[in-house]
């Protein structure tokens, strides 16, 4: 069974500098895909970067990014010019590539990170 | 394009009690998940319905029961509730296809006493 790991509980940063939240995992698969997901007190999950285990270069989306480390199973986010509204429970994220079309999807959560933006 | 709908937002029940939460999927969406979050803990997978059909379960007792409908809408079940089943429950659909990402609601957060 895969599992994900989130070491850091709470982590803080000055608004408009930079902070990267560390995610390990640990699978026997070759291929896979890794999320991180944002979750506001508002509750909803939302997608905000994904990288395919395949692809060897490192997901961009604006001003988040990601350092991927197939060998050594790490994949953590970085967010650049931190903004207010980054504040709020960040989820890395695991799922398996089904080996057909009829796989189970399911996505593994790690327990997550705080994210506090300090004005 | 609608997102993902739950509901009640908010549910109080008792202890041994039945409930039954409600999903509308995104439009174009044709799976849908069901997640478990504890507080202070990541979502945990409970099962998956593609095509009006479970296609996979995680560690939840046979209590924990779904349905999925033609419009791809979805119900959870939980029979006889635990001080334990209090939690947020998330739906999360999305179009089968190699690596999308789901699309969450925001939950329906659950309380027995």
């Amino acid at each position: 069974a895969q599992t994900v790991t989130q070491s850091q509980p709470e982590m803080s940063v000055q608004e408009a500098e930079t902070v990267t939240l560390s995610c390990t995992y640990d699978t026997s698969e070759s291929d896979y895909y890794l999320f991180w997901y944002k979750q506001p007190p508002s509750r909803q999950m939302i997608l905000v970067i994904r990288q395919e285990a395949y692809k060897q270069q490192n997901a961009t989306e604006n001003r988040f990014s990601v350092n991927f480390q197939k060998a050594a199973k790490s994949f953590s986010l970085k967010i650049s010019d931190s903004q207010l509204g980054d504040a709020a429970m960040y989820f890395c994220a695991y799922r398996s590539a089904p080996v057909n079309s009829f796989g189970n999807e399911k996505l593994t959560f790690g327990t997550g990170t705080r994210l506090t933006i300090i004005p | 394009e609608t997102g993902v709908t739950q509901s009640p937002t908010h549910l109080i029940k008792t202890r041994g009690q039945q409930v039954t939460l409600r999903c509308s999927s995104q439009s174009g969406h044709n799976t849908v998940s069901w997640y478990q979050q504890a507080l202070g803990q990541g979502p945990q997978f409970i099962f998956q319905y593609y095509r009006e059909e479970e296609n996979g379960r995680g560690n939840f007792p046979p209590r924990f029961s779904g349905l999925q409908f033609p419009n791809y809408s979805s119900e959870l079940n939980v029979n006889a509730l635990e001080l334990d089943d209090s939690a947020l429950y998330l739906c999360a659909s999305s179009f089968r296809a190699r690596g999308n990402g789901y699309t969450f609601g925001s939950g329906t957060r659950l309380t027995v006493v």
